[in-house]
């Protein structure tokens, strides 16, 4: 089975500044897909950023990238230019290519310093 | 911009009660969703349904779990009868297909609360 790592309970970043969320998972398939989904306080589930296993190149959306490093199983969001409204719980996810179903990380939550 | 839409936004309800959550899919999408997130905790897969019967269900999806696609637009979640524990968040959600435009897009989410 997959499972999903995010050992950061919460992390916080002042404004405009950079931070990196890391995600580490597990698995045994070489095809599958990683996602990144924000939830703010509304505890709706947003996503952020998806990679696709078999691209090398790393996802970007904006202000948001992700360092995917699959040798390593690891999968690291970067915000830049960070803002107010960033500050949300991130969950890392995986979904396997042959199955739709999502596993989720147990989530960072991240706070913003004006 | 299309989205998943769940009912009510809060529901409480007596423990032994049955209770049924309510979602709305996206209209052209053919992949439904269970999730549920108790308080603090991980999000957490309960069901995926597909072509009107349940394609994979978790440990967790047990005999007092169901759902059911009674039209062509809704997507229901019945517990038959309540526990504590299942107090939580519970998110549906709805996807295209499994290898193209792979985004789950997820509902506001109805929380559950068994007193």
């Amino acid at each position: 089975a997959q499972t999903v790592t995010q050992s950061q309970p919460e992390m916080s970043v002042q404004e405009a500044e950079t931070v990196t969320l890391s995600c580490t998972y597990d698995t045994s398939e070489s095809d599958y897909y990683l996602f990144w989904y924000k939830q703010p306080p509304s505890r709706q589930m947003i996503l952020v950023i998806r990679q696709e296993a078999y691209k090398q190149q790393n996802a970007t959306e904006n202000r948001f990238s992700v360092n995917f490093q699959k040798a390593a199983k690891s999968f690291s969001l970067k915000i830049s230019d960070s803002q107010l409204g960033d500050a949300a719980m991130y969950f890392c996810a995986y979904r396997s290519w042959a199955n739709s179903k999502l596993t989720f990380g147990k989530g960072i939550t991240l706070s913003v310093r004006p | 911009e299309p989205e998943v839409t769940q009912t009510p936004s809060h529901q409480v309800t007596q423990m032994g009660q049955e209770v049924i959550l309510h979602c709305v899919p996206i209209s052209n999408h053919l992949y439904f969703y269970w999730y549920r997130q108790i308080l603090g905790q991980k999000v957490e897969f309960l069901v995926s349904f597909y072509n009107n019967e349940i394609s994979e269900k978790s440990e967790i999806f047990d005999d007092q779990f169901s759902v059911e696609r009674p039209d062509g637009s809704n997507f229901t979640l019945k517990i038959r009868s309540t526990k504590l524990e299942d107090s939580a968040m519970y998110f549906c959600a709805s996807s295209t297909a499994l290898q193209e435009n792979t985004e789950a897009f997820f509902g506001q989410g109805t929380r559950l609360t068994v007193v």
